[in-house]
């Protein structure tokens, strides 16, 4: 079946901490992965993203790695900032099904002074 | 400048009176997505059209329909709209995934409906 998310885990970091965001995806067919970040009232804006050929992928301050083999996905947050406060998404992508776009469970990320 | 363009942000309609948002893009992306998220939930697909190929979730309710006149545009049509319908909608697009390219997704900001 599809993962569709029905709660919100909270991870609580302090300000300057490393910040991991874990994600488990339903489809082993799944070709392409983004994690998304969503602030209060707004629509979700794209973070980083990863090839299902790749294990690793690193952008500014941001980490994402994928592991295949258990269907799992995470974001590492560099020295996390007030500003990284929001809910984050990993999304997957089957372009064999023209391109849908799922969105697994999010994490609320809290951010502690 | 915003790229994917929904209106209205926020919309009160009446229970069982059909109601229509709309969403626009500049992108000329030929894939365009609508999702319904409820509090603290992610963002569930209802449908997306593939150019003009329309692609239903299988458990996307009858009440719920979608149109695409044209590439730039793409409408939610809820016909009779419920109190479990209160939610907000989110309009996306992406471009052609054909040939294994990537396929992020652009959100509008969304329209915050409420059934009352």
């Amino acid at each position: 079946g599809e993962s569709v998310g029905l709660h919100l885990p909270t991870l609580s970091v302090q300000e300057g901490d490393n910040s991991i965001i874990n994600c488990a995806y339903s489809n082993s067919a799944s070709d392409y992965f983004i994690w998304y970040k969503q602030e209060s009232g707004k629509g979700p804006q794209f973070i980083i993203d990863i090839r299902s050929n790749m294990d690793k992928r690193q952008g500014q301050r941001v980490t994402v790695l994928l592991n295949k083999t258990v269907k799992h996905l995470s974001l590492q947050i560099a020295a996390t900032q007030p500003g990284d406060s929001a809910v984050y998404f990993c999304a997957e992508i089957l372009y064999s099904s023209a391109s849908k776009i799922i969105f697994g469970s999010g994490t609320r990320l809290s951010i502690r002074p | 400048d915003a790229m994917v363009i929904q209106n209205p942000r926020y919309q009160v309609t009446q229970f069982g009176k059909p109601v229509t948002l709309s969403c626009s893009q500049t992108l000329n992306h030929n894939v365009m997505y609508w999702y319904q998220q409820k509090s603290s939930q992610a963002p569930k697909l209802l449908f997306h059209y593939y150019d003009k190929d329309f692609n239903n979730e299988a458990d996307t309710p009858d009440n719920f329909q979608s149109r695409r006149p044209n590439t730039s545009f793409c409408f939610l049509d809820i016909r009779s709209p419920g109190l479990g319908d209160t939610a907000m909608y989110l309009c996306a697009t992406s471009r052609d995934a054909g040939a294994g390219r990537d396929t992020e997704a652009f959100f509008g900001q969304g329209t915050r409906l409420t059934v009352v």
